[in-house]
């Protein structure tokens, strides 16, 4: 079946640094990915949706420039998380909408960010 | 606009026990509606989907149907086991065009006491 990885799996920085998260699509093509946040017990919140080779779409109330997307290829979309705060420790979920099926949706496992 | 809501948790059953977890949506035309499991540290599973009225998506014992009269997608499974404790969320998706988002509920937590 379709996988996407994320990685880390898990990271702690210190405040005022910058982290970035890898999602791949790993044996399918992805022109749309889809970055969410997740409170601890809380449902899945979108934050942006990233489209290869254009700028993300950024949910009403999310810091584009707090949170940059890039995605360069059919299989990679990066969240950089910049001058992070404690506030910014989160779970971060991605997604990938396989090319040949716009139906399908795979999740990444997830990423849990602390911030110290 | 289109939202999903679900019944609230936790929700706690013993193992074998008969399970239901309600879900109704507000959308216009035919969205596909899902079930997603999510198990503790994970990300998202999809665990079943349905995409036109009346369908019935099954897995792993799992049953939703598409009722577009009561425009609900009920989750049912006839005997839980620890293994099922995990947070379900029901979404729906219209699926026009690639950037359609899914729209998730806000989840439901299952404990299944052994």
């Amino acid at each position: 079946g379709a996988v996407v990885s994320q990685h880390p799996s898990w990271v702690i920085c210190k405040s005022g640094t910058s982290v970035k998260i890898e999602c791949r699509s790993l044996d399918f093509q992805a022109t749309t990915m889809f970055w969410y946040r997740q409170f601890p017990k809380q449902s899945l919140m979108l934050m942006a949706t990233s489209n290869e080779g254009s700028k993300a779409t950024y949910e009403q109330g999310v810091e584009k420039d707090k949170f940059l997307i890039n995605h360069a290829s059919l299989t990679l979309s990066t969240l950089t998380v910049t001058s992070a705060h404690p506030e910014d420790s989160s779970f971060y979920i991605c997604s990938a909408r396989d090319d040949r099926a716009i139906y399908e949706q795979y999740f990444g496992p997830g990423t849990r960010l602390t911030v110290t | 606009g289109n939202s999903v809501t679900q019944m609230e948790g936790p929700v706690t059953l013993s193992e074998e026990a008969f399970l239901t977890i309600n879900c109704t949506y507000t959308a216009t035309g035919y969205p596909s509606l899902f079930w997603y499991v999510q198990y503790p540290g994970e990300g998202l599973q999809l665990l079943l989907k349905a995409t036109k009225a009346d369908d019935k998506g099954s897995n792993k014992g799992f049953e939703a149907t598409y009722r577009k009269e009561t425009t609900s997608f009920h989750l049912e499974k006839g005997s839980v086991q620890v293994s099922d404790s995990a947070v379900y969320f029901c979404a729906l998706s219209k699926y026009r065009n690639r950037d359609d988002k899914i729209i998730f509920g806000k989840g439901t937590r299952l404990h299944i006491l052994p």
